[in-house]
């Protein structure tokens, strides 16, 4: 497609449950980046992807959430027995790092509410 | 002290000034520079990126970059009501295992009245 997908656009789950949020970035887009957003908060990074692989998850706030990516594109970020402070926007971003210079590429993003 | 920070405002300019956004960071390696612009409820979509010191424009916009100071900023000409929006300030981490992972500030709340 022309831009990041990403789905569901909206997710209201219960306490405890788990979630699975997907991404699919631009294609031959090799950098995959996950990022949250909580009401009136700036961008927190999650996890970074190179690839198949992720150089940098510390942005993970527990270990309850885990996130993969598969053949250089689709990438998946779960997060096991939600809790309420984890509503907030997911928002998966892709580029092409050229010489250092990477511009992000959003896509719109997934609200996640837990009840 | 955070990585990039900005003023939340709300900034508030009267159609057609001149609007002042402004972003201060710690990390004197960083290398590439960025604004986003973020419309309620919307994704950040970037409209600038600067990578050397000095001015940079593109149309009503420019950014303005001094390493030594670690101060970006960005400047909207003929401010416009549809320039209402968060204004996002991001840089490019150098080196390490997150090549290309941007950290974001706050954001700077505009608000252009007719």
């Amino acid at each position: 497609g022309a831009g990041v997908s990403q789905s569901p656009s909206n997710k209201v789950t219960e306490k405890g449950k788990d979630v699975e949020l997907r991404c699919d970035p631009i294609s031959g887009h090799t950098a995959l980046y996950w990022y949250r957003q909580s009401l009136g908060q700036g961008l927190e990074f999650l996890i970074y992807f190179q690839g198949n692989s992720a150089p940098d998850k510390s942005g993970l706030p527990s270990d309850r959430f885990s996130a993969e990516r598969t053949g250089g594109s689709v990438s998946t970020l779960t997060i096991q027995r939600t809790q309420q402070e984890d509503s907030a926007v997911y928002l998966c971003a892709s580029s092409v790092v050229i010489g250092g210079r990477s511009p992000l590429h959003f896509g719109n993003g997934t609200r996640l509410t837990v009840t | 002290q955070k990585e990039v920070e900005q003023n939340s405002g709300p900034l508030s300019v009267p159609e057609g000034a001149i609007a002042s956004l402004n972003c201060t960071y710690s990390d004197r390696g960083s290398q590439s520079f960025f604004w986003y612009r973020q419309y309620s409820g919307k994704s950040p979509e970037l409209i600038m990126s600067i990578y050397s010191n000095g001015d940079k424009e593109d149309g009503r916009f420019t950014a303005q970059l001094n390493k030594a100071s670690q101060y970006v900023s960005l400047l909207i000409r003929d401010s416009q009501p549809s320039d209402s929006a968060t204004y996002l300030c991001a840089l490019e981490n150098a080196g390490g295992t997150s090549y290309g992972k941007l950290t974001f500030g706050q954001g700077t709340i505009l608000t252009v009245h007719p």
